[in-house]
């Protein structure tokens, strides 16, 4: 059963350096979401794809961040010129956008482990 | 999305019955209500969602009032691992609004 897959696990940088973040879906889902989550705080919308398309975007995703989903699998994140305010969980959910007239409600998002970033 | 107000925290005795308390009293007729629950350091884990029936999986149940201004999460046994945030979301659109949720501790 492989699940939503994130890689690295942990990342330490020092602020200014640039982040790259992959998240692989589960296989036949073919939306794919990111959040990101501060201490204490619940996880926040970023942005998200369906197939190869970024059909939205967060006002939290600045012009530091950019995400692909190049052959509509895996995506990545990347965070430019790192700040110490960019310290957080991210995490990648996916989820299977069947048919038109299916309500939103009932396409479940599925969620990897995440990667925690530290910016020092 | 509508909002939801949950108590900040909440105990419960291994093996008995855990209720969880949620408020949306803004709902709309076509949100749905999602039960997430997030283990310390790891993603969080969906559990089960529900629109106007009750509902039942192997994890929960998901008990919505007739007016859909509130709901109540129960674990029917629960467990030192369900020990965790738990996070009552109303959705009807793509993504999930996660607010502070509430913080389950299950003790022996």
């Amino acid at each position: 059963d492989t699940g939503v897959s994130q890689d690295p696990r942990h990342k330490i940088t020092k602020r200014g350096q640039n982040v790259t973040f992959r998240c692989d879906p589960i296989s036949e889902h073919n939306r794919l979401y990111w959040y990101r989550q501060t201490l204490g705080q619940g996880p926040e919308f970023l942005t998200y794809f369906q197939n190869e398309a970024q059909l939205e975007k967060s006002r939290l995703l600045s012009d530091r961040f950019s995400a692909e989903r190049p052959k509509g699998s895996f995506s990545t994140l990347e965070i430019q010129r790192t700040e110490q305010g960019d310290s957080a969980m991210y995490l990648c959910a996916s989820s299977f956008w069947g048919s038109a007239g299916v309500p939103y409600g009932e396409n479940i998002q599925y969620f990897g482990a995440g990667t925690r970033l530290s910016v020092l | 999305d509508a909002k939801t107000t949950q108590p900040p925290s909440m105990d419960c005795a291994e093996g008995r019955a855990a209720n969880l308390p949620c408020n949306h009293s803004t709902i709309s007729g076509n949100e749905y209500v999602y039960w997430y629950r997030q283990i310390h350091s790891q993603g969080p884990q969906y559990i089960i969602h529900g629109l106007k029936n009750n509902e039942t999986n192997e994890m929960a149940s998901l008990i919505i009032t007739e007016d859909r201004k509130s709901s109540t999460l129960i674990l029917p046994h629960a467990m030192l691992r369900d020990t965790a945030v738990y996070y009552c979301i109303v959705r009807r659109i793509y993504k999930l609004s996660f607010g502070a949720g509430t913080t389950v501790t299950v003790r022996a």
